[in-house]
């Protein structure tokens, strides 16, 4: 059983389009994460986000916007896609209390041309 | 703010070498402490943690120690294996609410036949 699921695992796409990423957890877990990776592996969060609270960081451009249907899923949209967005984004998961390991992913690499 | 602060890497080591990957941290409270391991076109999965000063974490021959004198959380290795080979990065936690983690920016580690 996947903890964590994310599609698709790669994403070609061109310059101006939108995009989504989709991810389940079926852990239970009331909080959900999406991150994106660099090509020098650094890991930078984008969103926090269980039922009752949003928290984005404030760095990240408002072409992207994280979209929860339910407590399983948490999906990320990308509007007027640009070369610099290309990277590995990563869904993960916990409980919310801060001794609680984060279940990620398997990642989504983005590639914009 | 807080912060995880790693060793540059990579970290290239022969099979059966000893590996110490160095972490230290700062945090306006009492953090816990985790190691990640991302293998290659993988999400992070956790390795180990610890979640109160003095306690040791390990798994799969990896052992780290949460030192709060020296705000530290070392990753130690007697005997690395080629199967080794990843980027492995030291992360925070903070209890009261504040659940987001504070990544370090990774260490590769490259370990040869």
């Amino acid at each position: 059983d996947t903890a964590v699921s994310q599609t698709p695992k790669y994403l070609v796409t061109q310059m101006g389009n939108d995009k989504s990423i989709k991810c389940e957890q079926n852990l239970g877990h009331d909080t959900m994460y999406w991150y994106k990776q660099d090509s020098k592996k650094f890991l930078k969060i984008m969103f926090s986000y269980n039922n009752k609270e949003l928290i984005i960081n404030e760095t990240v451009p408002n072409r992207f916007s994280p979209k929860s249907p339910d407590k399983a899923h948490l999906n990320l949209h990308i509007n007027s896609l640009e070369l610099g967005d290309s990277a590995v984004y990563f869904c993960a998961s916990s409980l919310p209390s801060g001794g609680d390991t984060q279940y990620f992913g398997p990642g989504t690499r983005l590639t914009v041309l | 703010g807080d912060s995880v602060t790693q060793m540059e890497g990579p970290v290239t080591l022969s099979e059966e070498a000893f590996l110490t990957i160095n972490c230290t941290y700062t945090a306006t409270g009492y953090p816990s402490l985790f190691w990640y391991v991302q293998y290659p076109g993988e999400g992070l999965q956790l390795l180990l943690k610890a979640t109160k000063a003095d306690d040791k974490g390990s798994n799969k021959g990896f052992e780290a120690t949460y030192r709060k004198e020296t705000t530290s959380f070392h990753l130690e290795k007697g005997s690395v294996q080629v199967s080794d080979s990843a980027v492995y990065f030291c992360a925070l936690t903070l209890g009261g609410g504040s659940y987001i983690p504070t990544f370090g920016r990774g260490t590769s580690l490259i370990v040869h036949p």
